[in-house]
């Protein structure tokens, strides 16, 4: 049965970044994209980014882009976002999921992580 | 960006009762909805796929509807398990946007 794990929870300081893994199982890794998303206290969900699993081809969220890096480590199963240059606002819960398809189109999301509070103070 | 305006925000129903999520689009997005179940720490879970298609494991109560812009997530004889919060997404086009989410509560 597919299953993501995600890191555990992070407390980090304005400015500082943070990196939140996501361990896959059950599955071949490369056969689907990996989605990012988050959550904020009392907010809807957000589309941060996605990888190919495959090849590593990214793509981010207009909202993101030069502060959001999505990779992948093959050998490991394993799918990374690191967020930087932190601030209040980014306070969430992180989740990855993983998409129907390997890549463009997206076929929406099947799989989620477990979710990775940050706390920035 | 398309926008997905969901109601309610909260409600509560009592055991057996038909309960119905409502998922609105700011534009045409064919049939390209997902409806997902959430409980605290715990990893969201697919229950619809493509609007109207229960993933395979999801108990026959579970039903989804609509298309273009109007959608619909509609539970009928809720049991105290279903007590959760619900959310739509829509991946017709990017970025991927979600509604606001329902937390439905079993009295």
């Amino acid at each position: 049965q597919a299953q993501l794990v995600q890191s555990g929870a992070e407390v980090k300081k304005p400015g500082a970044s943070v990196k939140v893994s996501c361990k896959a199982s059950g599955y071949s890794f490369t056969r689907n994209a990996i989605h990012w998303v988050r959550q904020a206290p009392g907010q809807r969900l957000e589309w941060m980014g996605w990888i190919n699993a495959g090849n590593g081809h990214t793509e981010y969220s207009q909202k993101f882009q030069g502060r959001v890096t999505i990779t992948r480590d093959t050998s490991a199963s394993t799918a990374y976002m690191e967020l930087s240059s932190l601030r209040a606002e980014d306070a969430a819960v992180y989740h990855c999921a993983r998409d129907r398809s390997a890549w463009d189109p997206t076929f929406g999301l099947d799989v989620w992580g477990q979710g990775t509070t940050v706390t920035v103070s | 960006e398309t926008t997905l305006t969901q109601s309610p925000a909260f409600m509560s129903a009592t055991p057996g009762d038909k309960v119905t999520i409502s998922c609105k689009a700011s534009r045409d997005i064919d049939d390209d909805m997902n409806w997902y179940q959430q409980k605290p720490g715990e990893a969201a879970i697919f229950i619809i796929q493509d609007a109207s298609t229960l993933v395979p494991g999801i108990p026959p109560r579970f039903s989804g509807s609509g298309y273009g812009t109007d959608f619909t997530l509609t539970i009928n004889n809720i049991e105290s398990e279903d007590a959760a919060y619900y959310f739509c997404l829509q991946h017709d086009n990017f970025p991927l946007t979600f509604g606001q989410g329902t937390k439905v509560e079993i009295k």
